[in-house]
């Protein structure tokens, strides 16, 4: 099982150009999340899919939309970058989302916006 | 205020050393509690959870205080392999996502 997997691994923007960070898990879980990690600011949660066909608004989602495309995919989408989200962005799966619950995080992607 | 606080370091202790940390979290009604670790630019993975009745696991030991609203980590002879930054996770209940602290980084010396 590769587990949780993210793309791409690297990406620099210009200012106002759109991308979309896509992420997979192959372990059969209900839940996921977007999270990004800043130096000093620890990991803050953007958006979250509870299950598949609802997704929730996290503590930061100004300026990201998400999808979740079916149960193994979750992606984020910025449609018009900005250097305040140069960030790793990190992707995390769980079987469901009650709060004991192990969060499963995949590599990350790091974003430059110029 | 934040949500969870730690002390981000770093810890440089040698080999063979017992090391603690410990982590507050603002909010009384929290209910779960977790340290993960997180290598240089890797992702955060689990470490073990923490229980109110305190949990071991080999050579680690979580403590949970409600009292006084911290949680800490015990590593006891210490390897190099635990070199890395370690995440203290809070709930807070009613909310459904996870409370990550900045992390505290720990270096093992040889």
């Amino acid at each position: 099982n590769a587990g949780v997997t993210q793309t791409p691994k690297f990406q620099v923007l210009k200012t106002g150009q759109s991308m979309t960070l896509q992420c997979a898990q192959d372990m059969n879980h209900n839940s996921m999340y977007w999270y990004r990690q800043d130096p000093g600011m620890g990991l803050r949660l953007i958006y979250y899919s509870a299950s598949e066909g609802t997704t929730d608004k996290g503590e930061v989602p100004n300026g990201y939309n998400v999808s979740r495309l079916n149960k193994r995919e979750f992606s984020l989408r910025l449609e018009s970058a900005a250097p305040s989200q140069t960030s790793v962005y990190f992707c995390a799966s769980s079987e469901r989302l009650a709060l004991n619950n192990e969060q499963f995080f995949g590599p990350g992607t790091r974003l430059t916006v110029l | 205020r934040k949500e969870v606080e730690q002390d981000p370091g770093p810890f440089n202790v040698p080999e063979g050393a017992t090391v603690a940390f410990n982590c507050t979290y603002s909010n009384s009604a929290s209910q779960s509690f977790f340290w993960y670790r997180q290598d240089c630019r890797k992702e955060p993975k689990l470490l073990m959870s923490v229980y109110s009745s305190g949990n071991e696991d080999g050579r680690f030991t979580a403590q949970l205080n409600r009292a006084s609203q911290y949680i800490s980590l015990l590593i006891r002879d210490s390897k190099l392999s635990d070199s890395a930054t370690y995440l203290c996770v809070v709930n807070r209940a009613g909310a459904n996502n996870l409370f990550f602290g900045t992390g505290t980084r720990l270096t093992v010396i040889p």
